[in-house]
């Protein structure tokens, strides 16, 4: 079984500051890096998949990168707000198995 | 369009009592999974399908069976619930069978196994 391991595992940050967030995997029988938003109470959804190394991947104030040959991504979020409280998952594809890290749980206070 | 549906959304078993999850997608989609999520230890693989008639076995398989006789449905069964069972289960969907492409998720069926 891979290992996707996520860090920090928490964060607390204040309205308007910057934040990132490391996924580290094998980097072998790569296939993707899925990374996605879990509110409380709600389902995971979708912010980006990649499948390139140096991938850049943007969606409004967050943004990801990937480094295949190291086995790394980074999240980025870029002044960040209550409403971007969630959990962050990152997860591997090698295949037809998606293997999920624990995430990384950011709490934004005004 | 509903997307990815699950029920029940919460159940309670008593141990040795049997059930099955049901989980459907609307979105002709070829790979549904499912994964349980507990505390610490995030969203873990149970069982996935690539298409109607296949099934493969992923992180945590032991005490659950899955069947997929068409494209939209995808149930789990618990054949005897165990306390270990407590969890929250949920079921997701994909266009692709590789997995190179975004999962959608049901809103998860919360069991409690006493």
């Amino acid at each position: 079984i891979l290992n996707v391991e996520q860090s920090p595992q928490s964060l607390h940050v204040q309205e308007g500051d910057s934040t990132n967030f490391t996924c580290s995997f094998p980097s072998s029988n790569f296939y993707a890096l899925h990374w996605y938003r879990w509110e409380t109470a709600k389902s995971p959804e979708a912010l980006f998949v990649m499948t390139l190394n140096g991938d850049e991947k943007k969606k409004g104030r967050i943004s990801a990168t990937l480094n295949t040959k190291e086995g790394y991504s980074y999240l980025y979020i870029k002044g960040s707000q209550p409403e971007d409280s969630a959990t962050y998952l990152c997860a591997l594809s090698a295949g037809t198995a998606l293997i999920f890290g624990k995430g990384t749980t950011l709490s934004v206070s005004s | 369009n509903a997307g990815v549906t699950q029920t029940p959304k919460f159940q309670v078993l008593k141990t040795g009592q049997s059930m099955t999850l049901q989980c459907a997608q609307d979105m002709n989609h070829e790979y549904m999974s499912w994964y349980r999520q507990d505390p610490g230890m995030g969203l873990r693989l149970i069982h996935y399908s690539v298409g109607a008639g296949i099934t493969d076995q992923g992180e945590v398989p032991n005490g659950y069976n899955v069947s997929r006789s068409t494209t939209e449905d995808f149930p789990l069964r618990l054949l005897s619930a165990a306390p270990s069972q407590t969890s929250v289960y949920f079921c997701a969907s994909s266009r692709d069978s590789s997995t190179s492409y975004e999962q959608y998720f049901g809103p998860g069926t919360r069991l409690t196994v006493t």
